[in-house]
């Protein structure tokens, strides 16, 4: 048990669907992020929050939409994505904005695996 | 801008055996390094970091130690178990240049009884 809980665990869509993914951290840190990971590729990140502010779009196409409500919660709304968007989604938290902190560590949840038809 | 390489995978190794996964790095700071593990089904989780030069981080057997001087940050294990089977990623951390967390592609561990 890592802290950080994303649902769904996996998820299948067409790419006329419209659908979110759920984050969630009871570690009581500042920070969030949505992270994509692609088989043989590194960790591209997507959307980073810093109490609950949006800090950091990497350049991430505009059928992706994070939101973020609190900073207990992430979301990642999904809509027209094309199948190489088919991915594993994972969600991370710090307790300050990229390890800033003393431990520097970024905590994950198991991720959503994302298939797009 | 940072980035950090870290050797293709797989790398399948017997019990016992003797593990190194390379990682070397770019940074215009100075950056933190650390390596991850995922284990199959699960989230990345934090192995262990070094935050400066000569540092050496260790965990669970692993260790690997901050060489400035050769940009990098191998992961060494002395005898490899097959619970140790996994995704390892080398990452860095620079606040004082790219402000972000870098991943490497991942190495991908088999061991075999």
């Amino acid at each position: 048990e890592t802290g950080v809980t994303q649902t769904p665990r996996h998820l299948v869509m067409g790419m006329t669907n419209k659908k979110s993914l759920k984050c969630e951290q009871h570690l009581g840190h500042n920070a969030m992020y949505w992270y994509k990971q692609s088989a043989k590729k590194p960790l591209e990140l997507m959307f980073v929050y810093n109490f609950k502010e949006q800090t950091e779009n990497n350049s991430v196409p505009s059928r992706f939409s994070p939101e973020c409500p609190n900073s207990s919660h992430l979301f990642l709304h999904l809509h027209t994505l094309q199948p190489e968007d088919s991915a594993l989604y994972l969600c991370a938290s710090s307790q300050d904005i990229f390890g800033a902190g003393d431990t520097g560590e970024l905590f994950f949840g198991e991720g959503s695996r994302l298939t797009v038809l | 801008g940072d980035s950090v390489t870290q050797m293709e995978g797989p790398v399948t190794l017997s019990e016992e055996a003797f593990l190194t996964i390379n990682c070397t790095y770019t940074a215009t700071g100075y950056p933190s390094l650390f390596w991850y593990v995922q284990y199959p089904g699960e989230g990345l989780q934090l192995l262990l970091k070094a935050t400066k030069a000569d540092d050496k981080g260790s965990n669970k057997g692993f260790e690997a130690t901050y060489r400035k001087e050769t940009t990098s940050f191998h992961l060494e294990k002395g005898s490899v178990q097959v619970s140790d089977s996994a995704v390892y990623f080398c990452a860095l951390s620079d606040l004082l240049g790219d402000n972000d967390m870098r991943f490497g592609a991942g190495t991908r561990l088999t061991v075999k009884p």
